[in-house]
């Protein structure tokens, strides 16, 4: 069945560092990709998506692309800072899981000033 | 705005009582709903498919009968957790899934969770 992996946090990076979380997934289908985040104390924010190879989601000046031949969506920022730190979900839901998102562990991430 | 409202956002509650949490809809119609319990420093854990007018579909190892779901319109779903004990604290999250054409690129909507607290 689908499923993805991402990496483990907790990430610990200084303010204004480059980011990146990895993910991958399997997928027998074509999925699409989500990157959800979740700050401390709230719920689930979507935070970009792709939904078909090579699509880049952008947003806060977050990126990821939608890499088929690696099966990747890793998610980077160029700078990050202090109010990115929250949890860092990747996810992908396609018709093989009946729309069911399929969820990686999550990613800590910790910007110190 | 908000596109999924849930309530409450917390609630404590003594053992062996129930507590229903609400989700609603407000921008579309969902046929589906999902229900999702988050354990702390874990993923998000999916309980139950809630589909309107018809019997929740459960995941392997979760208690229907002690997790009742209720799908009752196109844009509310409730998850009632009955006879609560201590473990049955967590967060939970539901999330809707809009009926629309073309689902391929159907995403889901997070309600802003509840986080249970049984005493």
């Amino acid at each position: 069945g689908d499923s993805v992996t991402q990496m483990e946090g907790p990430v610990t990076l200084s303010e204004e560092a480059f980011l990146t979380i990895n993910c991958t997934y399997t997928a027998t289908g074509y999925p699409s990709l989500f990157w959800y985040v979740q700050y401390p104390g709230e719920g689930l924010q979507l935070l970009l998506k792709a939904t078909k190879a090579d699509d880049k989601g952008s947003n806060k000046g977050f990126e990821a692309t939608y890499r088929k031949e690696t099966t990747s969506f890793h998610l980077e920022k160029g700078s990050v800072q202090v109010s990115d730190s929250a949890v860092y979900f990747c996810a992908l839901s396609d018709l093989d899981s009946n729309y069911q998102l399929i969820w990686g562990a999550g990613t800590k991430l910790i910007i110190k000033p | 705005g908000a596109v999924v409202s849930q309530h409450p956002s917390w609630v404590i509650c003594k053992s062996g009582t129930s507590v229903k949490i609400e989700c609603r809809s407000l921008d579309f119609q969902a046929t589906t709903m999902f229900w999702y319990r988050q354990f702390p420093k874990q993923s998000l854990m999916l309980m139950a498919t809630s589909n309107e007018g018809s019997k929740a579909t459960y995941e392997q190892g979760v208690e229907k009968d002690k997790f009742l779901i209720n799908h009752a319109s196109l844009t509310l779903s409730t998850l009632t957790v009955t006879s609560a004990h201590p473990e049955d604290s967590s967060f939970y999250i539901c999330s809707v899934l809009p009926d629309r054409l073309g689902r391929m690129n159907t995403e889901a909507f997070f309600g802003q969770g509840t986080r249970l607290t049984v005493v």
